[in-house]
């Protein structure tokens, strides 16, 4: 099926830094989708971002909407422990209505 | 937010027998329902688009006949595994949209159901 390219595929940092990764597509979206899932367990809703060049922020996390529609950037602040996990990215096709998921950033915060 | 459960979270099956998990939005309508297989350390891939008092729409390669799909209520999809075998096993999570199209809308998870086919 089709997926978004989502990079870096993994990263290590230091409990404290800030933390960037974004979400490609060759396809436009009306919509991008931010999730983290945590082993065992289905993906946790972020950010929602619904409009081209919109900034959203959640606490430490923020988010943007790429003004070609083709792509999105999720940024962590001041990064800690429980920030572990698997960050995806999904796209609302317009058209088809179906929610298509990124590759998947593999965050790991080292104390 | 909104609240998606779905049951049962682990489930052990012999091969040849069906399995059947429920996906139900708690807290919300939900017109549209997503069901996606995810292997370990992969994405997630969608299944089907379950949509309510109508038929699912599979995406490519995914058997309709194997993977059963009912949508029988605004609050409640259930993907039934047919004639399980080992290469069935895998983490299946399902996602209601909530929203109508047209508005802003968003998709939100379902704990996942862990199968094993032995």
């Amino acid at each position: 099926g089709q997926q978004l390219n989502q990079s870096p595929q993994s990263m290590f940092i230091q409990e404290g830094e800030d933390v960037s990764m974004n979400c490609t597509s060759s396809s436009i979206f009306n919509t991008w989708l931010w999730y983290k899932q945590d082993p065992g367990e289905g993906p946790v809703l972020l950010i929602a971002l619904y409009k081209a060049g919109e900034l959203t922020s959640n606490g430490r996390l923020t988010a943007q909407f790429g003004i070609t529609r083709k792509d999105s950037f999720l940024n962590i602040s001041a990064s800690i422990p429980s920030d572990v996990g698997i960050y995806f990215c999904a796209g609302l096709t317009s058209g088809t209505y179906k929610y298509i998921f990124g590759t998947g950033t593999r965050l790991k915060v080292l104390a | 937010g909104a609240v998606v459960s779905q049951h049962p979270s682990r489930v052990i099956c012999k091969s040849g027998t069906s399995v059947k998990i429920e996906c139900r939005s708690l807290d919300f309508q939900a017109t549209t329902m997503f069901w996606y297989r995810q292997f370990p350390k992969q994405s997630l891939m969608l299944m089907a688009t379950s949509n309510e008092g109508s038929k699912a729409t599979y995406e490519q390669g995914v058997e309709k006949d194997k993977f059963l799909i009912n949508h029988a209520s605004l609050t409640l999809s259930t993907l039934t595994v047919t004639s399980a075998h080992p290469e069935d096993s895998s983490f299946y999570i399902c996602s209601a949209r909530k929203g109508s199209w047209g508005t802003n809308t968003e998709a939100f998870f379902g704990q996942g159901t862990r199968l094993t086919v032995v």
